[in-house]
Order: C-alpha cells, then sequence, then structure tokens
C-alpha cells in the first residue's frame, strides 16, 4: 500500500543546531507540503512544491528550507533552531493541486528545541 | 486577510448528533474540506465541498453554503471512537488550503 512516512517521530535538539526533517511519499504524487501544527493554530504552511526541483515559500517560512531531488522525498530543514520552532511538523502529498485533490498526511515530527 | 472560524471545544453523547460549524473568509474559494484527527496522529479526509447543499457519507454529512461563507459537519450515532479534532480547511484562489484552528469533539457515554 502507498504510504507517507516521515523521520524521526520525535526529536529533542539545541538551540542553534542545525535540523533535517524527512519526508518520503510512495504515492508517486507530484505535490508535496510542509506544515507546522501548534495549539491554538490551525495548521500552517512552511514550504511546498509540486515537482522534481519546484519549491516555494509558505505562510511561515522564515528560518527553514526545503529541496526536492526526486518525486517521493521532501525533506524540511531548520537552518538554526529556535525556541520558537518547537512544534509537530506534518508533511502532505496530494495528487493535484486542483480543486477536489485531498491531501494525504504523514504521521507527523514532534520536535522539541531547547 | 483569510480566517476560518470554529468552536474550540464541543460536548456530545453517545448516540446522539452533532454539529460543527464552520465560517470562512477567504482570497477566492476552491472547495471546503473536513479532516478528522485523533489525539497524536495524522488527520485524515472526511469531505469536500465545492458546490451548495448537503454531501451525505454515511454517519458523516457535510453541508456548504458559499454566499454565507459557511459550512458544517454532521455527525450521525456518535460513537466513543469520534472523539477528535474535526478540522476545518479552505482551498484558496492560489489552491492552497487555509485551516481553521479545529474543534476538539468529546463524546460522553
Amino acid at each position: 500500500d502507498a504510504e507517507i512516512t516521515q523521520s524521526p517521530r520525535h526529536k529533542i535538539t539545541e538551540t542553534g543546531r542545525q535540523v533535517t526533517l524527512a519526508c518520503h511519499q510512495t504515492w508517486n504524487h507530484n505535490n508535496m507540503f510542509w506544515y507546522r501544527q501548534d495549539l491554538g493554530h490551525g495548521l500552517r504552511l512552511i514550504h511546498y512544491s509540486y515537482g522534481v526541483h519546484d519549491t516555494n515559500k509558505g505562510e511561515v517560512s522564515d528560518g527553514y528550507s526545503v529541496s526536492r531531488s526526486n518525486t517521493e522525498d521532501l525533506p524540511l530543514t531548520l537552518e538554526s533552531a529556535a525556541s520558537s520552532q518547537t512544534s509537530v511538523y506534518f508533511c502532505a502529498s496530494s495528487e493535484s493541486a486542483g480543486e477536489s485533490y485531498e491531501q494525504y498526511f504523514g504521521p507527523g515530527t514532534r520536535l522539541t528545541v531547547t | 486577510g483569510q480566517n476560518i472560524d470554529q468552536p474550540t471545544e464541543m460536548t456530545a453523547t453517545e448516540g446522539a448528533i452533532v454539529q460543527i460549524n464552520c465560517t470562512y473568509q477567504t482570497s477566492g474559494f476552491n472547495g471546503l474540506f473536513w479532516y478528522q484527527q485523533h489525539a497524536g496522529e495524522a488527520p485524515t479526509f472526511l469531505s469536500y465541498n465545492v458546490l451548495d447543499g448537503l454531501e451525505e457519507k454515511g454517519r458523516f454529512s457535510s453541508f456548504l453554503s458559499r454566499s454565507k461563507g459557511y459550512s458544517y459537519l454532521l455527525l450521525k450515532e456518535l460513537q466513543m471512537k469520534d472523539s477528535a479534532s474535526y478540522l476545518c480547511a479552505v482551498k484558496d484562489s492560489n489552491y492552497q488550503l487555509i485551516w481553521g484552528a479545529g474543534t476538539k469533539l468529546i463524546i460522553k457515554p
């Protein structure tokens, strides 16, 4: 069965360190997304990609970067982790950006920055 | 700005019916989604509406009024496993999903 996985599931890091969160999907979807989820807020879009070598900034992209070298993977990098980046991070993918296409979500990564 | 409003928390009784409302103001509209999210898990797709009216899918139904910027999710014959957060999201003019903060639904026996 096709799936979307994230690793690690939990991560504790120190302020100032670089951190990379992995996302891998076997749906063969062109579109991939990174969100963060915090209490009291809806999911907020960090970065997204519509295909290999395509990346775009979302609503809360400062301090984050992504790269898309193949269809399956969209790693998210925190260049210099800050306490404000403590959150739960979800990766998602969809077949198309069109109207009715839903997004499929990975299990999430809980990141704590101390 | 863009805004999606949902109640923060609702409580209902097992076997009953509950309606979760969502109002939105977005730049453009390309459909409204409802997702379910159990605690500590990923959101999963429940329903999609792009035209006015009611879409029924088993125990769950979703309604949309585009002129009022309003939707609701109706859950019938509530079961304990329906205890979860329900997320409303609108696809805007750029085909990006704008998300509400979610409604935590507590089911009591």
